[in-house]
C-alpha cells in the first residue's frame, strides 16, 4: 500500500528565506506526483504535477523535484512571502486514478 | 468559468438522516473524484468515476453512494449519516485519470 509522508510537518520562516519541503513515498511504480496549496478553510489549489519521467517541473518561485527510485520529491520555494504561507500537500498517483496524500506541512512566512 | 462547484457548503445533520451532496464542473473533464480530510488523516478518496455511467470505489467508500449523472455532474449520498462521517468533503475533477486534479471549495458537514 501506497504511503506518503511530509516532514517537516510545520515550518515558520521569515519573509525572505529560501526554504524546501520534503515528500517521500514508499512506492516507486507511481505514474505522477502532484504539489497542491490549501489556504485556511479552502479547497486546494493545483502547484506543480511532474510526471514519473521528470526529473524536475517549474512555476514562478517554486521548484519542484523528483527522484523516483528513491520515492522522493521537494518543493523549494524561493524569497518567501507571507502570502506563501498554508498548507503544501504532497500526492502521489499510480497506475489507477487514485491520489494518495501526505498529511501535508503548515508553513508560516512571518512578516 | 466557475470551476468545480460543490453545495451546500456546510451542513448539520442528525445521526440516521441522509442527505446528497452535490458537485458540478464546467471544464469538460472526465474524471470526477470525492474525498474526504479529516485531522491527522489527510485526504482519503472515497469514491471516483473516470467516465459518465461509470464508478469506482475508493480508500473509504462504505457508508457512502455515487451517481455520475452526467458529464458534469457527481453526487455523494449519505443514506444513514453517523457522527464518524463528520469531515469536509471535497469534489474534484481532472480532464483525464492521470492529469492534474481541480478541487471545489468543500463542503463541511457536522453530524450530530
Amino acid at each position: 500500500k501506497q504511503e506518503v509522508t511530509q516532514i517537516p510537518a510545520a515550518l515558520s520562516v521569515p519573509e525572505g528565506e529560501n526554504l524546501v519541503l520534503n515528500c517521500s513515498f514508499t512506492d516507486s511504480a507511481i505514474y505522477n506526483l502532484q504539489w497542491f496549496r490549501q489556504d485556511p478553510g479552502k479547497g486546494l489549489t493545483s502547484l506543480l504535477l511532474i510526471q514519473s519521467s521528470q526529473r524536475e517541473q517549474t512555476s514562478g518561485r517554486l521548484n519542484a523535484s523528483l527522484d523516483k527510485s528513491s520515492g522522493r520529491s521537494t518543493l523549494y520555494i524561493a524569497a518567501s512571502q507571507p502570502g506563501d504561507s498554508a498548507t503544501y500537500l504532497c500526492a502521489v498517483q499510480g497506475g489507477s486514478e487514485k491520489l494518495v496524500f501526505g498529511k501535508g506541512t503548515k508553513l508560516t512566512v512571518n512578516p | 468559468n466557475a470551476g468545480v462547484t460543490q453545495t451546500p457548503k456546510f451542513q448539520v445533520l442528525k445521526t440516521g438522516q441522509s442527505m446528497t451532496l452535490q458537485c458540478a464542473q464546467d471544464m469538460n473533464h472526465n474524471s470526477m473524484y470525492w474525498y474526504r480530510q479529516d485531522p491527522g488523516m489527510g485526504l482519503r478518496l472515497i469514491y471516483y468515476s473516470a467516465s459518465e455511467g461509470t464508478t469506482d470505489k475508493g480508500e473509504v467508500p462504505n457508508g457512502y453512494n455515487v451517481s455520475r449523472l452526467n458529464k458534469r455532474e457527481f453526487s455523494l449520498r449519505l443514506e444513514s449519516a453517523a457522527p464518524s462521517q463528520t469531515s469536509v468533503y471535497f469534489c474534484a475533477s481532472s480532464e483525464q485519470g492521470h492529469g492534474t486534479q481541480y478541487f471545489g471549495p468543500g463542503t463541511r458537514l457536522l453530524v450530530l
